[in-house]
């Protein structure tokens, strides 16, 4: 199975500063045939389920604001938020669906300093 | 508007069994991938099983594989998932998910609000 890692476990920043997250995988989720990375990223509020933030590495869902990106290739990618809102407050858990089963990162808790 | 809607969770003894349904609207089931994703309290998100919308094909996490049988009924809109032999690390909030595609190989675009499931003597 491949195994993500996340880093930090937590972290906190102030409103307006950058959060960077970073995944890990155990194998390349790189698809050589079409140059796609099958790994996307999630943001849980607390009480609240699961909602897609970006998907393919760095393509942003539906109604994503774009201070959320993403990058990376391979087996490293990062999750950005260039400036931080009160409402970005939450876990945030990458997932690679190149391979079944399409394991999850442990999850990153982001605060507000 | 999307709407998935998770039942069938409850308190069952260890050993004991389960239906989930997922009830689907706003869209056309059929044409998309489905997904159950557990949550146990506390804890992170672990990804459970999924039924292809393209080709039908059903895959599962090694923690349930054998126990677990993913299922669709696009008569009836509705995803299923029915759970055997329950152990108390199955508790958990049980999600439904949909796929962004009808391909297994993608991410999860909508989520229900889950399910609890509580396995306890």
């Amino acid at each position: 199975d491949i195994v993500l890692t996340q880093s930090p476990d937590s972290l906190a920043v102030s409103l307006g500063e950058r959060a960077t997250i970073n995944c890990k995988s155990s194998q390349s989720v790189l698809y050589s045939s079409n140059n796609k990375n099958y790994l996307a990223w999630y943001q849980q509020k607390p009480g609240q389920p699961p909602k897609l933030l970006i998907y393919w590495t760095s393509a942003r869902g539906s109604g994503v604001p774009d201070r959320f990106s993403g990058s990376g290739s391979g087996t490293d990618f990062t999750l950005t938020i260039s400036s931080l809102q009160a409402e970005d407050v939450a876990v945030y858990y990458c997932q690679q669906y190149y391979r079944p089963p399409f394991t999850f990162g442990p999850g990153t808790k982001v605060d507000i300093k | 508007e999307v709407q998935l809607v998770e039942s069938g969770g409850g308190l069952v003894q260890p050993g004991g069994s389960l239906r989930l349904s997922c009830a689907a609207s706003g869209f056309t089931f059929s044409s998309y991938a489905m997904s159950w994703v557990r949550q146990a309290p506390g804890k992170g998100l672990e990804w459970v099983s999924v039924i292809c919308g393209d080709d039908g094909n059903t895959y599962y996490a090694d923690s349930v594989r054998g126990r677990f049988t993913i299922s669709r009924d696009n008569s009836k809109n509705t995803l299923y998932l029915q759970i055997n032999s329950l152990r108390a690390e199955d508790t958990a909030l049980y999600y439904c998910a949909k796929g962004r595609i009808a391909s297994c190989y993608d991410g999860l675009d909508y989520w229900g609000q889950g399910t609890l499931v509580t396995v306890s003597s």
